[in-house]
């Protein structure tokens, strides 16, 4: 069975510092790795994915994630945080079946 | 583009009572899928279609019904309404590829049962 597990459901950052937010996972299999973002009554939109290849995956709004098969990690960073940022993230795995399992979520706020 | 509609955006219901929810895609997706979301709980499966005629049950699928007479067309039926299935209903789609593809949301359904 596969498991999604995303450390702080919410997380406080200064604009223009780091970003990190945790997600650790579980699968038998090789997994597919997705972090989503969801605006205030907005559905989920994709920020960037792991399938294969490079470990260090690179998406939109300047975010990034790195792949970690050692640690079962899929943490995403962001260099330095902007008022936009503020959202709620979803880590999310799948096994290929087309299935994806979401993580509980954390909700980034940005302080001016 | 569209991509993909919900409707209604917001529904009461009283106990008992049933409705469904629309979900429309317009980019010929074959896979679609329904979603619930509750407040620290992330996204449960409820049902998921890998192309029309075919549909599965997902992680939470009690108290739901699905059906896939097209490929653009998922409706979700709630029968007999009750507190627990308040909740806001989200619908996706992705596309076929040899791994798992973006998932492709509709905006939502907040859903009240009272």
């Amino acid at each position: 069975a596969q498991s999604v597990t995303q450390l702080g459901s919410h997380v406080s950052v200064s604009e223009g510092a780091l970003v990190l937010l945790r997600c650790n996972y579980s699968s038998s299999v090789p997994p597919y790795l997705f972090w989503y973002v969801q605006y205030p009554n907005q559905g989920l939109q994709l920020l960037l994915k792991y399938t294969t290849g490079a470990t260090l995956v690179k998406g939109i709004n300047g975010f990034e994630a790195e792949f970690k098969k050692s640690e079962t990690s899929f943490h995403l960073t962001k260099p330095s945080a902007h008022m936009s940022d503020a959202a709620e993230y979803f880590c999310a795995v799948s096994s290929g079946t087309y299935k994806y399992i979401f993580g509980t979520g954390t909700r980034l706020k940005v302080l001016a | 583009n569209a991509g993909v509609t919900q409707t209604p955006k917001f529904r009461i219901l009283k106990i008992g009572q049933s409705m469904t929810l629309q979900c429309a895609q317009d980019m010929n997706h074959n896979y679609m899928y329904w979603y619930r979301q509750d407040p620290g709980m992330g996204l449960k499966l409820i049902y998921y279609s890998v192309g029309a005629g075919i549909t599965d049950k997902g992680e939470v699928p009690n108290g739901y019904n699905v059906s896939r007479s097209t490929t653009e067309d998922f409706p979700l039926r709630l029968e007999l309404a009750a507190p627990s299935q308040t909740s806001v209903y989200f619908c996706a789609s992705s596309y076929s590829s040899p791994t798992p593809g973006e998932l492709f949301f509709g905006e939502g359904s907040r859903l009240t049962v009272l």
